[in-house]
């Protein structure tokens, strides 16, 4: 595997499951990022890890739950999800002293039913 | 961090350059510029930064104004891979790896 990878790459669920986001990044980084895009909307940061410790925490509401084991794997857990986070989920990953270079993975496209 | 300005949308031609502009007169002496670029249906990619001086890699060259106001990507020799939206973002402030995507421009590479 190369770049970063995110698992899965679609996902349906309901309003009361919970489920979990995967990210693995290979390219030595040390920091991660998890963005929502919503249809017709611009990407909007969600978190940011920085050497496995958590940096930003943009106002997002407590169904979502970050998770950063190590520096190449991050996790967002899901529950109790509104229709309205349908949207695509990008990891991004970077050199911690290059936070503005960021790569990202193919994204999970996430349907809440 | 300070905002940027481009046009919604532009075509060109395959095999010609593409020169996206973008306007950020509001950008601080510390913020760089970065660009990214979004295929449908893929997650955005990184293709070029700079701070004054203009910029030369693989992928594109970066013309920034002496006052810093405004900047130009260029895409030498555009292919039909190339047709996304490119995002024009300024970043280096405050807030710790945060890049603020706006709506971008969207390039259309014609045949």
């Amino acid at each position: 595997e190369t770049g970063v990878t995110q698992t899965p790459r679609h996902l349906v669920m309901g309003m009361t499951n919970k489920k979990s986001l995967k990210c693995e990044q290979h390219l030595g980084h040390n920091a991660m990022y998890w963005y929502k895009q919503s249809a017709k909307k611009p990407l909007e940061l969600m978190f940011v890890y920085s050497l496995e410790e958590r940096v930003e925490n943009n106002s997002v509401p407590s169904r979502f739950s970050p998770e950063c084991p190590n520096s190449s794997h991050l996790f967002l857990h899901l529950h109790t999800l509104q229709p309205e986070d349908s949207a695509l989920y990008l990891c991004a990953s970077s050199l911690w002293d290059r936070p503005y270079e960021q790569y990202f993975g193919p994204g999970t496209r996430l349907t809440v039913t | 961090d300070a905002k940027t300005t481009q046009p919604p949308s532009m075509d060109c031609a395959e095999g010609r350059a593409a020169n996206l502009p973008c306007n950020h007169s509001t950008i601080s002496g510390n913020e760089y510029v970065y660009w990214y670029r979004q295929i449908h249906s893929q997650g955005p990619q990184y293709i070029i930064h700079g701070l004054k001086n203009n910029e030369t890699n693989e992928m594109a060259s970066l013309i920034i104004t002496e006052d810093r106001k405004s900047s130009t990507l260029i895409l030498p020799h555009a292919t039909l891979r190339d047709t996304a939206v490119y995002y024009c973002i300024v970043s280096g402030g405050t807030s710790y790896g945060k890049l603020t995507f706006g709506q971008g421009t969207i390039l259309t590479v014609h045949p």
